[in-house]
């Protein structure tokens, strides 16, 4: 079945230590994103990817970086520098350019201890 | 500055009556609404959308309308049943070109037997 798949889907994490959190999609969609969600608060953009190589910074890119080596990956590093990390992380994939629907995966929730 | 606003953190509904979800937005430029449901622990699918060219999409029990005068979108469910307790989230985006979503906060429905 064609999908989005995030993994870990629980993470814990030391103060002071880098993590990445796979996302890997088999829906051939040029478009990949990852989204951050807080209790209370809607979905916010941290990194997108339009195309293989490259990708934009979303509205909280401090703290994060990505790669987009292949068109089905598109993983997310969270970094020591990230002041609040303890967080549920979303991917999403999309045709770029279409009305805005993007498949979400299951979510990686991500606790710093 | 939150451009996409769900004023109700949540909802309260008897099975089989109808749900009403508010979204208000602030940025006329916006030309196309969504929303998204959320279940725990999943990521959000999408559920309806709507083009700002038009003031009503209907999709089974689903509807949504757009009064753009008032900026203000709703989602009416009707009848209202167990599996649609949820997060809702609307959404808007500024062109098709740019796949940047702007996110409400979401609000969490819940369907009363």
């Amino acid at each position: 079945d064609g999908g989005i798949t995030q993994s870990p889907k629980y993470l814990f994490r030391k103060e002071g230590q880098n993590v990445t959190l796979s996302c890997e999609q088999n829906l051939n969609h040029d478009a990949m994103y990852w989204y951050r969600q807080d209790p209370g608060q809607g979905l916010r953009l941290i990194y997108y990817s339009q195309i293989v190589n490259d990708f934009q910074k979303g509205d909280i890119a401090e703290g994060y970086s990505v790669s987009r080596e292949k068109k089905e990956s598109f993983p997310l590093t969270v970094t020591s520098a990230q002041k609040n990390p303890t967080a549920f992380y979303l991917c999403a994939s999309s045709i770029w350019a279409n009305t805005g629907e993007l498949f979400f995966g299951e979510g990686s929730r991500l606790t710093v201890l | 500055d939150q451009q996409v606003k769900q004023n109700s953190p949540s909802l309260s509904v008897q099975e089989g009556r109808i749900s009403i979800l508010n979204c208000d937005y602030t940025n006329s430029m916006f030309d196309y609404f969504l929303w998204y449901k959320k279940y725990p622990a999943e990521g959000p699918t999408f559920l309806i959308s709507i083009s700002s060219i038009k003031d009503k999409n209907e999709d089974g029990r689903f509807t949504v309308f757009l009064n753009k005068s008032a900026k203000h979108l709703s989602l009416h469910i009707v009848p209202s049943q167990p599996g649609d307790s949820a997060v809702y989230f609307c959404a808007a985006i500024l062109d098709q070109g740019a796949q940047k979503l702007v996110f409400g906060q979401g609000t969490r429905l819940t369907i009363n037997p």
